[in-house]
């Protein structure tokens, strides 16, 4: 079975912290990697996605990618009491059915003022 | 913009009954999904649909039925609706790149 692996949290990080958000998946093979947030109540909305190994930036939003060690995570720079929310890990393992993301069960993210 | 849009935001029925979950997206993608959302479970994968009258189960089909007639419109029926069908219920599209967008979520409650 594969999987995708989060720390359900509550992740608790300061106003105007760095939030450190991470996931580990199984499938070596996995070629695309996707972050969403879900706020109490609501639906996912994606964040951003990283294929390739490094860093990807997006505003106060970091992905970083190592696939060596199957491993994705999200930074949030200057964490603002707006970012509390679930934060899901998505994967699309390889060879998988067409659209079909694996996704974690998400990290609970708490910004305290 | 993707627009993903489900037919009711909640909804409450009775057990026994047949519950119709209609999503809509504007934006001509080939693949749609529904999934089912509880507390500690995460996001369950019922059925998806990868082409106008083609259907593929997910981890929990039990239960549950699809129909796509057409390209934009993804239905979901519970066919004897029971309390432990109890849930949100979440559709989503996605792009050739597999990039998923989910409509706003339907929570039902079976009586």
């Amino acid at each position: 079975q594969k999987e995708v692996e989060q720390n359900s949290g509550p992740l608790s990080v300061p106003e105007g912290a760095i939030a450190s958000l991470n996931c580990t998946y199984s499938d070596r093979g996995s070629q695309s990697f996707f972050w969403y947030r879900q706020y109490s109540g609501k639906s996912p909305e994606l964040i951003m996605f990283i294929y390739s190994n490094g860093d990807k930036e997006d505003g106060r939003f970091t992905a970083q990618l190592n696939k060596a060690s199957q491993y994705v995570s999200l930074l949030i720079r200057d964490s603002q009491p707006s970012d509390s929310a679930t934060y899901l890990c998505a994967v699309k393992e390889y060879g998988g059915s067409q659209g079909n993301l694996i996704f974690g069960k998400g990290t609970k993210l708490s910004v305290k003022p | 913009d993707v627009k993903v849009t489900q037919s009711s935001r909640y909804l409450v029925k009775r057990t026994g009954e047949k519950v119709f979950l209609e999503c809509v997206q504007d934006m001509d993608h080939e693949n749609m999904f529904w999934y089912r959302q509880d507390p500690g479970l995460g996001l369950r994968l019922i059925y998806f649909s990868y082409d106008v009258k083609m259907k593929e189960k997910g981890d929990i089909p039990e239960g549950y039925s699809v129909s796509r007639e057409k390209k934009e419109r993804f239905s979901l029926i519970l066919e004897s609706a029971s309390t432990n069908q109890t849930s949100m219920y979440l559709c989503a599209s996605s792009t050739s790149t597999d990039t998923q967008y989910f409509g706003p979520g339907t929570r039902l409650t079976v009586l």
